[in-house]
């Protein structure tokens, strides 16, 4: 089966820290993503990854970045954390099954910028 | 403007009852997927469509690719409260996949 894993299931920071959210896949999957998800707004997209040392923007890169110096993990960080940043972060690896590209999902880190 | 647009955004039926939700679109997307996700979780892959017209069954779920593959449905037979989560489409057309925002069902015992 598929794993992927997030570092932190719940996070509490506080306004102006620098925060590392780590995800880590085990299947050798080429690309990797960024999700944030809010109540209303759906899944949305920050950032994602095709390739080692690669990133694209997503839909809502502002006041993020990444770093993926390393096949199976992609990290997501918060320069300076605001309250805005609140919500649950998702971490998702997608690999070409046939035509398709299967998505397959962290459990998640609900952040709390206090 | 939302590319994916999900209905009901909530259900809450009694169990045992069937129900309909609906993912629409005005973009053709090359394949159209379905994830469930549970409280405090990830969403779960439940099933993938390709084919215009395509139906997949999965034990009491049954899914559908509209013909010109711009919308897709997912139906529950006899609904169980283990069926409760938010189930999301998401359409892929040019990597990455793009989410609807989600139907939220409740299915009390």
């Amino acid at each position: 089966d598929v794993k992927v894993t997030q570092s932190s299931r719940y996070l509490v920071k506080r306004t102006g820290e620098k925060v590392f959210l780590e995800c880590v896949q085990d299947m050798d999957h080429e690309n990797m993503f960024w999700y944030r998800q809010d109540p209303g707004l759906g899944l949305r997209l920050i950032y994602f990854s095709y390739d080692v040392k690669m990133k694209e923007k997503g839909d809502i890169p502002e006041g993020y970045s990444v770093s993926r110096e390393k096949k199976e993990r992609f990290s997501l960080i918060l320069e300076s954390a605001s309250t805005n940043q609140t919500s649950m972060y998702l971490c998702a690896s997608s690999i070409l099954q046939g035509n398709t590209y299967e998505q397959y999902f962290g459990p998640g880190t609900r952040l709390t910028v206090t | 403007t939302q590319l994916l647009e999900q209905s009901p955004q909530f259900l809450s039926i009694q169990e045992g009852e069937n129900l309909t939700v609906y993912c629409n679109s005005s973009s053709v997307f090359s394949s159209l997927q379905w994830y469930r996700q549970e409280p405090g979780e990830g969403p779960v892959l439940l099933v993938t469509v390709v084919t215009g017209g395509e139906v997949k069954k999965l034990k009491r779920l049954t899914f559908q690719f509209g013909d010109a593959r711009k919308d897709s449905s997912l139906h529950i037979t006899a609904a169980q409260p283990g069926d409760t989560g938010l189930y999301l489409c998401a359409g892929e057309r040019n990597t990455p996949l793009v989410f609807g925002k989600g139907t939220r069902l409740s299915v009390i015992a």
